[in-house]
C-alpha cells in the first residue's frame, strides 16, 4: 500500500499569511496526487490534480507542485473562506489520503 | 444539477447490515468509475471501495474485503454498497464519490452517516 504523510497535522496562521502544505509519498507515484479542502460537516472539494493542475472554478491563491514522492500545496494569501482541512490523495494506485492538514486562526 | 445523493445509513447493531445508495444525476453516471469513501467520527478520509464503469473491475480496501459489496445499476444512475458483518469501526460519513479518468474525484455526494453500536 503506498503511505502518504502530511505535514504539519496543524497550522495556525492569519489572513492574508503564505501558507505551505506538504504531502509525502511512500513511494514514487509520480504526479498522480489531488488536493482537497473540506470544511466542518461537508464533503471535500477538490482544488488541485495532477499535482499542480487548478480545478476550475478554485482561486488563483491555491497552488500546487511535486512529482515522484514530495509535493507542496501553497495558499499564497490567506483568506477566512480557506480555514479548512486539507488532504492530499494518491491515484497511482487505488487512492490513498493523507492524514490532514487543519488550518486555523491565528 | 450535477450530483450525487446518498441514503441508507443509520444505526445497526455490531454483526447487522445495511445497504448504502447513492443516485447520481446531471452528469453521464455510466462512463465513471465510482468510489466509496469514508470518513470515522474527528478522523480522515478512507478510500473504501471503488468500482469501473462497466462494472467488471471491482477493488476494496483491505479492512472491508469479504464485508462490503460495491455495485451499480447504470440504467438507473445509482451505486450501491452492501455492508455486512458490521463492526464498530465501521462506524463513519459514508460518501460516493465519481472519478474522473479513473483517477481524482470532482463530485462528491453529501455523505450519510453508518453508526454500528450496540
Amino acid at each position: 500500500d503506498i503511505l502518504m504523510t502530511q505535514s504539519p497535522s496543524t497550522l495556525s496562521a492569519s489572513v492574508g499569511d503564505r501558507v505551505t502544505i506538504t504531502c509525502r509519498a511512500s513511494q514514487s507515484i509520480s504526479s498522480y496526487l489531488a488536493w482537497y479542502q473540506q470544511k466542518p460537516g461537508k464533503a471535500p472539494n477538490l482544488l488541485i490534480y495532477k499535482a499542480s493542475s487548478l480545478q476550475s472554478g478554485v482561486p488563483s491563491r491555491f497552488s500546487g507542485s511535486g512529482s515522484g514522492t514530495e509535493f507542496t500545496l501553497t495558499i499564497s494569501s490567506l483568506q477566512p473562506a480557506d480555514f479548512a482541512t486539507y488532504y492530499c490523495q494518491q491515484y497511482h494506485r487505488y487512492w490513498t489520503f493523507g492524514q490532514g492538514t487543519k488550518v486555523e486562526i491565528k | 444539477e450535477v450530483q450525487l445523493v446518498e441514503s441508507g445509513g443509520g444505526l445497526v447493531k455490531p454483526g447487522g447490515s445495511l445497504r448504502l445508495s447513492c443516485a447520481a444525476s446531471g452528469f453521464t453516471f455510466s462512463t465513471y468509475t465510482m468510489n466509496w469513501v469514508r470518513q470515522a467520527p474527528g478522523r480522515g478520509l478512507e478510500w473504501v471501495s471503488s468500482i469501473d464503469s462497466s462494472g467488471a473491475y471491482i477493488y476494496y480496501a483491505d479492512s472491508v474485503r469479504g464485508r462490503l459489496t460495491i455495485s451499480r445499476d447504470n440504467a438507473k444512475k445509482s451505486l450501491y454498497l452492501q455492508m455486512n458483518s458490521l463492526r464498530a469501526e465501521d462506524t463513519a460519513v459514508y460518501y460516493c464519490a465519481n472519478a474522473i479518468d479513473g483517477n481524482y474525484a470532482d463530485i462528491w455526494g453529501q455523505g450519510t452517516t453508518v453508526s454500528v453500536s450496540s
